[in-house]
């Protein structure tokens, strides 16, 4: 059974450091993996999407990375800014099945 | 208006009551989906509909009742709903319905269940 695993639970950062979020996935047949975002009282916005023969992708100051033999992935985020707190949620597609499996996310706080 | 709306926002009821969420997508999506978020608890998946059909049942109790009367509209029938049942329930749209594209949420109906 397939299960996504997020450490750490929340991080608090200064302004403008470099950071990095963490997903582990237990089945390493998947076929994408995704970083959602998703602000207090909103619905999830859609990050980075990794297809299964993909080592990264990027956007802005974003960088998801997959590791698929290990099960792992990271979000590199550049230059923190205030804006960027919120939870971040990381989700997998396993292999012959049509669903997401998601992780209890990463709470994030840059301070000012 | 654009993306992915639901409605209401908020909304309370007791366990006797019947009440709908609605969700619509003016992305000309072919996919929609119910999500729970349960606090303390990974996000869970409840329904998919491709183009109309419902193609995905994640063993969901029958109190719950998706409706998708075209592409663009999903409703979640609620009744006689027990208090656990009291979560953010997220509705998403893609463009295919086997998750290779991305998803786009609503921004949630935050539901009570006294």
């Amino acid at each position: 059974k397939q299960e996504v695993t997020q450490i750490p639970a929340a991080l608090s950062v200064p302004e403008g450091e470099n950071l990095v979020l963490n997903c582990s996935f237990t089945d390493s047949a998947i076929y994408n993996l995704q970083w959602f975002r998703q602000d207090p009282g909103k619905g999830l916005t859609s990050l980075l999407l990794i297809q299964s023969s993909q080592r990264e992708q990027t956007s802005g100051r974003l960088n998801a990375s997959l590791d698929k033999s290990s099960g792992r992935s990271t979000l590199y985020i550049a230059a923190s800014q205030p804006g960027d707190s919120a939870t971040y949620l990381c989700a997998v597609r396993p292999l012959g099945d049509d669903k997401i499996i998601f992780g209890k996310g990463t709470r994030l706080h840059i301070l000012p | 208006e654009t993306g992915v709306t639901q409605t209401p926002r908020h909304l309370v009821m007791g366990m006797t009551n019947k009440k709908s969420l609605k969700c619509e997508q003016h992305l000309g999506h072919n996919a929609m989906y119910w999500y729970k978020q349960s606090a303390k608890k990974p996000l869970e998946l409840m329904f998919v509909y491709s183009l109309e059909e419902r193609v995905e049942n994640n063993s969901v109790p029958s109190r719950f009742s998706p409706e998708c009367p075209n592409s663009s509209h999903l409703f979640l029938h609620l009744h006689t709903l027990q208090p656990e049942d009291s979560a953010l329930y997220l509705c998403a749209s893609s463009q295919g319905v086997d998750f290779t594209d991305t998803q786009y949420f609503g921004p949630g109906t935050r539901l009570t269940v006294l």
